[in-house]
């Protein structure tokens, strides 16, 4: 089953300039994850927030969450290079395991 | 830690013949999770085990798959025999002892090309 489902597919945006993804989801969820992936590479881990958080911040990174939407955001301020890879968000089923997204492809051109 | 490491890192193939996976994830995790990536599925979770415990394996396509950890410190999957749709990459990832849904690390990935 796929809980989470990104929006746009892909991104292209130009170095320095700020990048958002958009994840929505369908049933009640504990956490909400975001992960990157680099091409080739397996995901890595960006950060976690939970249902009863509304934002957090990670360095250049600031997620938010509604629940009542079922949506959220993760944004990458001020964009580098390094930053172009594949974004997932992953939900949990009833904290039972991960359900990940189909992700967005994000480019960043110099 | 060197993380979770999986072997091979690209597998090439014949159909019909056997495939085995390996992984090895961080010490002290006990949750072990096997995913399957394909441009058209996207990620899915085949299966994963709780101290070396198959806990849910409604995600293995068919019986060709199968999965075992018999340590901590040691899975495999594998798949017998192979068809050219089994072609992918393949994730292991660990999980350290929490609720799940907790951050998931995840292995460099074993691509597999079934000819």
């Amino acid at each position: 089953s796929q809980q989470g489902e990104e929006d746009p597919q892909a991104l292209s945006i130009q170095e320095g300039e700020n990048a958002t993804m958009n994840c929505s989801y369908k049933t009640s969820i504990n956490n909400l994850q975001w992960y990157r992936q680099n091409s080739g590479r397996g995901l890595v881990h960006l950060i976690l927030i939970r249902s009863n958080e509304r934002e957090k911040h990670s360095g250049r990174l600031r997620v938010t969450l509604d629940t009542s939407k079922k949506s959220s955001s993760l944004l990458i301020t001020a964009s580098r290079a390094a930053d172009t890879a594949s974004y997932f968000c992953a939900t949990d089923e009833g904290a039972q395991k991960l359900v990940f997204g189909q992700g967005t492809r994000l480019t960043i051109n110099p | 830690d060197a993380g979770v490491i999986q072997s091979p890192r690209h597998e090439v193939t014949e159909m019909g013949q056997e495939v085995t996976l390996r992984c090895k994830p961080i010490s002290g995790h006990d949750y072990l999770f096997w995913y399957r990536q394909t441009m058209m599925r996207g990620l899915e979770l085949l299966i994963y085990f709780n101290n070396n415990v198959p806990i849910d394996d409604s995600g293995m396509p068919e019986d060709r798959f199968s999965a075992k950890m018999p340590n901590a410190s040691f899975s495999t999957l594998k798949i017998q025999p192979s068809e050219p749709r089994d072609s992918a990459v393949y994730f292991c990832a660990s999980s350290p002892t929490l609720t799940l849904g907790e951050t998931q690390y995840f292995g460099p990935g074993t691509r597999l090309l079934v000819l």
